[in-house]
Formats: C-alpha cells, structure tokens, sequence
C-alpha cells in the first residue's frame, strides 16, 4: 500500500550528466514537492506543483528542473550534476497548500554524483 | 540561516523512560509546528502537530508542548519503546495558506532495551 513511490533508490551519476529523478504517488494529491536533504542537514524544498502550477523556490539553482506530466508522476531533472548536488532527494504530496495539510513522504532517492 | 534549530544530534534513553526532543525557531511568524519521525531507508512520516493557539497537544505516548514566548517547543515520548528508535524532524510553517515547511536538521532517538 505504497502512497509516494521514488524509483530509483539509489542513483549513480557522473558528474556533468543529466539525471532525472522519478516519484509516483496513490494519494491522488494535487501537490507533490521536492526535497534535496544533504548529508546531516535539514531537507530543504526546491520546489511545488500544484496541479500544473510549478512554483519554484528562489534559491534553488537553474541546474535543477521538474516536470509533472499528469497528477501521479513527477519528475526532477538535473541537467549537468556537480558534485555538491550528492544528496537525499525527497519527494512529498500533500491534498491542498494549506499551513495544516500534511506532506506525505517517499522514502528517497540517495544521489551519487562521481 | 537557520530558522528551526534542533540543538541535539542525538539522544539514548532506556526503555520505559521519558524521551524529550527539543526544538528552538527563530521566525515569529511560525505558527504551526509538526513532528515527523524516519525510520532508516524511509521517508519522513508524520507524528503530531501543534497549532499556535495551543501550548499541549496529545496523542498517546506522544505529547508536544509549545512556549510562544521562549520560542521553543518540545516533544516528550512516554513511555520510550525500542521502535521509537529513528530521527526525529521538527518542522515549521507561517500560517494561513503558506506551504512551506521549514525542517530542523533532525535528532536521532535511541531507546535501549
């Protein structure tokens, strides 16, 4: 009864290759966030759908993009990984953007970057 | 810039014991606080939450209290189980139809049988 799926969980890259980052969620959630968590660090958000709507934070660097094709899936593109980009990446839904909406977490996807 | 500061990187408690994990914010603005536990290899999972109106809020072993004024909340977990054991996130947001979640850096629980 998986609800927020991350394929895959690890990821290997090089650095300078594109990598793109998969979440697939049950809830049938109109939002679904991304999260990047370094090493002993806070996660911090990149950025939101809400439904079509990207929003994107203000300090999250050009280098990383997101696409959500339909309400289940959302992607996270990282066009040319360095590597301070090595890190947790966390995906999350919530129903609505509400402060008392709760996000709903996968588990993760753990980026290498060589 | 950290808003939401969990001072503690770890804490060991024995079974049966209180455990207390505390959390300090910066931003007046916050007025909702959650709680979030994670185990290894999964993500984040909600726990409790506390609306700024309120200074307690309860749900079975887990309890989280509020201090407006000193700016700090806290989670007391009674009594402690072994499967308590994992990292536990604090996390903010500004109210009204802000999304955002500001997280702490985590405390990692231990609970020894």
């Amino acid at each position: 009864d998986a609800m927020v799926i991350q394929n895959p969980r690890y990821q290997v890259t090089q650095f300078g290759k594109p990598v793109t980052l998969s979440c697939s969620q049950t809830l049938n959630h109109n939002v679904m966030y991304w999260y990047q968590q370094k090493s002993s660090q806070a996660p911090k958000l990149l950025f939101h759908y809400y439904d079509k709507d990207f929003n994107n934070e203000a300090d999250t660097p050009d280098n990383f993009q997101s696409r959500r094709p339909n309400t289940s899936f959302c992607f996270l593109d990282i066009r040319s990984p360095g590597l301070g980009d090595a890190a947790m990446y966390l995906c999350a839904t919530s129903r609505a953007l509400t402060s008392t909406d709760t996000q709903y977490f996968g588990p993760g996807t753990r980026l290498t970057v060589l | 810039d950290q808003q939401v500061k969990q001072n503690s990187p770890s804490l060991s408690v024995q079974e049966g014991r209180i455990s207390i994990l505390n959390c300090d914010y910066t931003n007046s603005m916050f007025d909702y606080f959650l709680w979030y536990k994670k185990y290894p290899a999964e993500g984040p999972t909600f726990l409790i939450s506390i609306s700024s109106i309120k200074d307690k809020n309860e749900d079975g072993r887990f309890t989280v209290f509020l201090n407006k004024s000193a700016k700090h909340l806290s989670l007391h977990i009674v009594p402690s189980q072994p499967g308590d054991s994992a990292v536990y996130f604090c996390a903010a947001r500004s109210g009204g139809s802000n999304y955002k979640l500001t997280f702490g850096k985590g405390t990692l629980l231990t609970v020894n049988p």
